[in-house]
């Protein structure tokens, strides 16, 4: 089955500065890439997700990139605020199949 | 539009006692999950329904856990008898779409057991 390994586990950043994570998988036919936000105590939740016909999607400072043939997509923030500090979750799925998550990164946006 | 409800939110038990976990989708959602997220790791999936039928349950340790939709709306999952590792936060989450994950999945509150 399909096996989602997500790094760095714990990223620290100052506020402004952009954060980068990257997620790998191992299931070629995945078509369906999304990425949660978890903030302390609260429910996870859609922040973008991007689709294996896409290799880039923005929405204001987030962005993700895919790139198939490596098999690997990354979430993009720009001009990082405290607000962003979570744990991030990336996930991947092909047709009929559930997510799989990966292990999460914690972000600290140091001010 | 309500959420995800869930309860309880907490339950602290003993091992080898059992303990239920109680959630009510969002309206029309057809496809409901139930992932259990250990401390410092991502969600992991245990079941998904579609309407009142599993649709996969292999990550689903039967000899403990039980889960059921009945009438396709609300879902209970069981865990009898409980182990020291089952300690997590149980998540419900239900999505629009007909089957499968290609569709933004949204999560309850969570339900957090401590087993001593």
């Amino acid at each position: 089955g399909e096996n989602v390994e997500q790094h760095p586990s714990t990223l620290s950043v100052q506020e402004g500065d952009s954060a980068v994570i990257k997620c790998t998988y191992s299931d070629s036919a995945s078509n369906y890439f999304p990425w949660y936000k978890q903030e302390l105590g609260k429910r996870p939740q859609l922040i973008i997700d991007i689709r294996s016909n896409v290799g880039e999607k923005k929405d204001q400072r987030i962005a993700v990139t895919l790139n198939k043939t490596a098999k690997h997509f990354s979430l993009h923030i720009t001009e990082t605020q405290p607000e962003d500090s979570a744990v991030y979750f990336c996930a991947a799925s092909k047709g009929n199949t559930p997510l799989v998550f990966g292990k999460g990164t914690r972000l600290s946006v140091i001010a | 539009e309500a959420g995800v409800a869930q309860s309880p939110r907490y339950k602290i038990i003993e091992k080898r006692q059992s303990v239920a976990f109680w959630c009510n989708p969002i309206s029309g959602h057809a496809t409901l999950y139930w992932y259990q997220q250990i401390l410092g790791q991502g969600p992991k999936l245990l079941i998904q329904f579609q309407n009142n039928g599993v649709v996969d349950d292999s990550q689903l340790p039967k000899d403990r856990f039980s889960a059921e939709r009945l009438k396709g709306v609300d879902s209970t999952l069981k865990i009898q008898p409980a182990k020291l590792e089952d300690s997590a936060v149980y998540l419900c989450a239900s999505s629009l779409v007909s089957s499968g994950g290609t569709g933004e999945l949204f999560f309850g509150e969570g339900s957090r057991l401590t087993v001593l």
